[in-house]
């Protein structure tokens, strides 16, 4: 059983074009987070929910607009894809909202913007 | 403003102790994470740092110096598994509790 799952796993595009990655948890985590990470491996946090709600909003294009139906997902709708959304996208979750517990972390979505 | 500083890449040989710095400014500062990413892979928890001093978890330990905005990680008994990237974490408290990572520090261990 995977604990953070997000699907798809790879995601080629045009730009232009509105994509949805989707996640789900299995851990009973009450937080969960989306993290960027660009080709020079800086992972930056775009938003965090914590039981559905939305916590963390770190400046992100409204172009890019999460959803929690609840607490054990959290999905990433991305319209009008630009080159520079080109990425792999990290789902993660924890308990407590990160405070020193351990951030779990889905496999990764490698989104390409062609 | 906020920043992590650790080294871009460090290169130790099979068997030996190598240690990975990172010093960190940021307000609202509550703890230091410690996270290994291999290759294609997610980060995975190694560490986490709330108190001063030292923290170990068999071969690896971390430790920090919140008077110094210092923590490192330490990796003894290195194996060629260990070959990752290794990201320092700020926990910070400004509205909610965020982890704000570092630029990573890709080691490779030769044999």
């Amino acid at each position: 059983d995977t604990a953070v799952s997000q699907t798809p796993k790879y995601l080629v595009t045009q730009m232009g074009n509105d994509k949805s990655i989707k996640c789900e948890q299995n851990l009973g985590h009450d937080t969960m987070y989306w993290y960027k990470q660009d080709s020079k491996k800086f992972l930056k946090i775009m938003f965090s929910y914590n039981n559905k709600e939305l916590i963390i909003n770190e400046t992100v294009p409204n172009r890019f607009s999460p959803k929690s139906p609840d607490k054990a997902h959290l999905n990433l709708h991305i319209n009008s894809l630009e080159l520079g959304d080109s990425a792999v996208y990290f789902c993660a979750s924890s308990h407590l909202g990160g405070i020193g517990e351990k951030l779990f972390f889905g496999s990764g979505t490698q989104l390409s913007v062609l | 403003g906020q920043s992590l500083e650790q080294p871009s890449e460090v290169t130790a040989v099979e068997g030996a102790i190598v240690q990975i710095n990172c010093t960190y400014q940021t307000s609202g500062f509550y703890g230091l994470s410690w996270y290994q990413q291999h290759d294609g892979g997610a980060p995975t928890f190694l560490s986490y740092n709330g108190l001063d001093g030292l923290e170990e978890t068999g071969r690896f330990s971390s430790f920090l110096s919140r008077s110094d905005s210092y923590g490192y990680l330490l990796l003894q008994e290195l194996q060629m598994k260990d070959s990752a990237s290794y990201f320092c974490a700020v926990v910070r408290m400004d509205s909610s509790y965020k982890l704000i990572f570092g630029s990573g520090t890709r080691l490779l261990v030769r044999p």
